[in-house]
């Protein structure tokens, strides 16, 4: 299986901070990577696929970058809305595997 | 609007059988793969397996043994069997649409764009 690891596992910032979350594979995957979000209670929502491509209605504050096994999404100005956790998914090879997850809360 | 909705029994006994069933609404079973993803409380996302619209399968090793998805287009249904289930089994489960996107050779499935709202199934006695 493809591990996929995600830093930092949590994290606090403020309204308006710029937010780095990565995503790291064990393995090659090219560009075949997606990352979701989740709030509580509520099912995961495809934010970013193919690594770097924004997905429909996704606010452009949201950005996805990498290939190969580095992977990183920014929010570029946090807003209050963006609390939840948020995922690394890669579809290179069965199974598909995602990240611990990454923990965004506000300061 | 594509909809997804899982149903079935929120309570299953230890060494018995999961079964879900999740419905499509406002869009068709065609031209897509299907997944099962579970979730067990407080903790992360794991991918148990899809079904292509033509039937074809692919499961997680870590279930492969005790899993069976199908899809039954008639209905706009496909559904999830996950035999002889313990506590660990206990998770909230999520349907899913996986996209189709090119792959090295012909189609494999990317993400998932389309969500079910989740249906916490609990194993105990």
């Amino acid at each position: 299986d493809i591990q996929m690891t995600q830093s930092p596992s949590s994290l606090s910032a403020s309204v308006g901070d710029r937010v780095t979350v990565t995503c790291q594979a064990n393995y090659d995957i090219r560009k075949y990577l997606n990352w979701y979000q989740q709030k509580p209670g509520k099912a995961p929502n495809l934010l970013i696929y193919d690594a770097s491509n924004l997905e429909t209605g996704v606010p452009s504050r949201f950005s996805g970058s990498g290939s190969g096994t580095d992977f990183t999404l920014i929010i570029s100005s946090l807003q209050p809305e963006d609390i939840a956790t948020y995922y690394c998914q890669q579809y290179d090879n069965v199974p598909i595997t995602f990240g611990q997850g990454t923990r965004l809360d506000i300061k | 609007q594509v909809q997804l909705q899982e149903s079935g029994p929120g309570l299953v006994k230890p060494s018995e059988t999961l079964s879900l069933t999740c419905t499509v609404s406002g869009g068709s079973i065609s031209g897509y793969y299907w997944s099962w993803i579970r979730q067990p409380p407080g903790k992360g996302l794991e991918w148990i397996g899809y079904v292509y619209y033509k039937g074809s399968t692919q499961y997680n090793p870590s279930v492969k043994r005790r899993v069976t998805i199908s899809v039954h287009t008639s209905k706009n249904q496909f559904s999830l069997k996950l035999s002889s289930v313990t506590a660990a089994d206990t998770a909230v489960y999520f349907c899913a649409r996986g996209v189709v996107v090119p792959g090295a050779i012909g189609v494999i499935m990317g993400g998932f764009d389309y969500w079910g709202q989740g249906s916490l199934v609990t194993v105990s006695s």
